[in-house]
């Protein structure tokens, strides 16, 4: 089955800067690669995705990369804010082209800690 | 729409008890997932659930774990007995069949006294 790895496990950066957090993917034939932010007390939320015909994907302040030929993609938060802390996970799965649902292999998080 | 929606948010049972817990997808998604979240193991998949048949239950536990998903709009996540080391956060999530990203409810806090 798939396996998915990401680091750093807490990060601590100063308001303003850049966040990145990276994962490592163990099945070739994953193709989806969502990046969810989980806050308190909260379910996690899709935060952006990228699909593996894909090499790179922005939505205003956070982008992410993929390399498939590695199997690592990357969440990058350009100048961070205070309401960025929270944690994030990374995921992996095969299921987008088979029309099967969605079974999703985790990360195990990076806390994200941004000082005001 | 509400989002998906799970209840109990918080249950403190003793060891022993059966607990419940419920879930209501988003509507005309056609797949559901029950999610386990600990420190130690992170976001586990429990089951899930593709037009309300389950499809892969590999990553529940111990028998003592079932789930079912009687119509499109309602799952529940069974513990009988329960155990202190069944105490985590349960998460249910649903998503559009060929489609669209996983939504995840607020959670259930179950503590195993």
């Amino acid at each position: 089955g798939e396996n998915v790895e990401q680091h750093p496990s807490t990060l601590s950066v100063q308001e303003g800067d850049s966040a990145v957090i990276k994962c490592t993917y163990s099945d070739s034939a994953s193709n989806y690669f969502p990046w969810y932010k989980q806050e308190l007390g909260k379910g996690p939320q899709l935060i952006i995705d990228i699909r593996s015909n894909v090499g790179e994907k922005k939505d205003q302040r956070i982008a992410v990369t993929l390399n498939k030929t590695a199997k690592h993609f990357s969440l990058h938060i350009t100048e961070t804010q205070p309401e960025d802390s929270a944690v994030y996970f990374c995921a992996a799965t095969r299921g987008i082209s088979s029309g099967s649902a969605r079974q999703l292999t985790f990360g195990s998080g990076t806390q994200l800690t941004v000082l005001p | 729409d509400a989002g998906v929606i799970q209840s109990p948010r918080h249950e403190v049972t003793e060891m022993g008890q059966e607990v419940t817990l419920r879930c209501k997808p988003i509507s005309g998604h056609n797949s559901l997932f029950w999610y386990r979240q600990t420190m130690m193991r992170g976001l586990e998949l429990l089951i899930y659930f593709n037009n309300n048949v389950p499809i892969d239950d590999s990553g529940m536990p111990e028998d003592r774990f079932s789930a079912k998903m009687p119509n499109a709009s309602f799952s529940t996540l069974k513990i009988q007995p329960s155990e202190p080391r069944d105490s985590a956060v349960y998460f249910c999530a649903s998503s559009i069949r060929q489609g669209g990203e996983a939504f995840f409810g607020q959670g259930t806090r179950l503590t195993v006294v």
